[in-house]
């Protein structure tokens, strides 16, 4: 069973930058994972952030930027704002048995 | 605007059967892929199955296969979750999402309906 780890948590203050990642167990991620980034928020519906590595959404802030870090793929926030606080989650596709995997998501205190 | 409305969750006994539904408004629903997602509560997501634009062809996570059925009517820009064999770690709250552009799993999202599996 292919498992997607993130970090349970991460703080960061206001205006800095963090980087939050998402590894597979299968190995390193690729752009052929297809990487997508969501936000949780309690309450509102999920908001598609980041999709296809670095593809961002037609409402997704700029602070917001995509990647691949190492063997990981990686959301990074520069200039966080308050409201950047919530939960962030991970989609790799894998194919087969397990088409697409969530990570078990970042919890993001901003403080 | 785009919006996906669920509806069809509540409560049934473990070995039931529930229809979720979630009704698609705002876009040219036969165009996109739709996706069902879940998230048990205080826990985080799960992908549980998608379907193509023409309803041809579902994939599914593991855990579900041979239980769970994704469908669609594009006549009625409806989506469907036939979900049977219910067990207790089939509760959740169920989201339907709409495939975006290629390879976005999900750019719009519906506020989810909830089921829970209980005796």
């Amino acid at each position: 069973q292919t498992v997607v780890t993130q970090e349970p948590s991460l703080t960061v203050s206001p205006g800095g930058t963090v980087t939050l990642t998402c590894a597979s167990s299968t190995g390193a991620v690729t752009r052929g994972h297809h990487p997508n980034w969501f936000q949780q928020k309690p309450g509102q519906a999920l908001r598609a952030l980041i999709y296809d590595t670095s593809n961002k959404q037609s409402w997704t802030p700029a602070r917001f930027s995509g990647s691949l870090l190492g063997d990981k793929a990686a959301l990074t926030l520069s200039g966080v704002q308050p409201e950047d606080e919530a939960e962030y989650y991970c989609l790799l596709y894998h194919g087969g048995v397990q088409p697409w995997v969530f990570g078990g998501g970042t919890k993001l205190t901003v403080l | 605007e785009v919006q996906l409305v669920e509806s069809g969750g509540g409560l049934v006994q473990p070995g039931g059967s529930l229809r979720l539904s979630c009704a698609a408004s705002g876009f040219a629903f036969n165009r996109h892929w739709m996706t069902w997602v879940r998230q048990s509560p205080g826990k985080g997501l799960e992908w549980v199955a998608n379907i193509k634009p023409d309803g041809r062809e579902g994939y599914y996570v593991d855990s579900v296969k041979g239980r769970f059925i994704i469908s669609r009517d594009n006549a009625k820009n409806s989506l469907f979750l036939q979900i049977n064999s219910l067990r207790v770690e089939d509760t959740a709250v169920y989201y339907c999402a709409r495939g975006g552009a290629d390879w976005s799993e999900g750019d719009y999202w519906g506020q989810g309906t909830l089921v829970t599996v209980s005796s």
